[in-house]
């Protein structure tokens, strides 16, 4: 039974240019879960996706970002316009339906903006 | 809203001793309470989970916890540690109400194993 699967596991960027992050839940979950860790922080939640549906995107920042979890194919958090401050590991959890605070993670993608 | 501290950033055990990292949370009723263990450059594996019952709860690789609902902790604990432990250990914490489904972290304890 594969885990949350992620990709790529480390991208780099120019400043400006566009980052995807794709990330495939568990199988068998339906709820995805997007945390950014900065360099000697914890995580910190950014948005909470069932399949079609944003339910929580109250840590999201409100420009540039934005993510999605389509009824096919895996959830995309996608950043616009990198800057450096972005540079940071990018974790997605997964759960399944009913036990929502047992968050699954995946290896994460670490992004670095030149 | 919850929030979790963890007040050790480092600690240092040698091979075999005990250890105790510490965990205080804040919220108004009896949250949800994790254990996550990250090595270095990987994702965050649960260790133990607490939802409600028995407060002394077992995890895997011989770590246990107990939620001390009076002190607002929840200590991770084992008795002997081995060289392979070495690792960030995040402390996180669920809402059961009201606090949507997110979790919330730690600052995370950076763990040492002294051969």
């Amino acid at each position: 039974n594969a885990g949350v699967m992620q990709n790529p596991r480390h991208l780099v960027r120019r400043r400006g240019q566009e980052a995807r992050l794709r990330c495939s839940p568990m199988k068998g979950h339906s709820h995805v879960y997007w945390y950014r860790q900065l360099p000697e922080e914890g995580l910190k939640f950014m948005v909470y996706l069932q399949k079609e549906n944003i339910i929580d995107e109250s840590g999201m920042p409100k420009e540039r970002f934005s993510a999605e979890f389509p009824k096919e194919g895996p959830s995309i958090l996608r950043i616009q316009q990198v800057v450096r401050g972005d540079s940071a590991a990018y974790f997605c959890a997964s759960s399944q339906i009913g036990t929502t605070h047992e968050q699954y993670f995946g290896p994460g993608t670490r992004l670095t903006v030149t | 809203a919850q929030s979790v501290t963890q007040p050790d950033i480092h600690i240092t055990v040698s091979e075999g001793a005990s250890l105790e990292l510490r965990c205080n949370y804040s919220y108004g009723a009896t949250p949800y309470l994790f254990w996550y263990v990250q090595s270095p450059g990987q994702g965050l594996q649960l260790l133990l989970k607490y939802f409600s019952g028995d407060t002394l709860v077992q995890g895997i690789k011989g770590f246990e916890a107990e939620f001390k609902r009076s002190q607002s902790s929840f200590n991770l604990r084992k008795p002997s540690v081995h060289w392979s432990d070495a690792a960030e250990y995040f402390c996180a914490v669920g809402a059961p109400q009201g606090g949507g489904n997110k979790l919330t972290f730690g600052t995370g304890t950076q763990l040492k194993v002294e051969l």
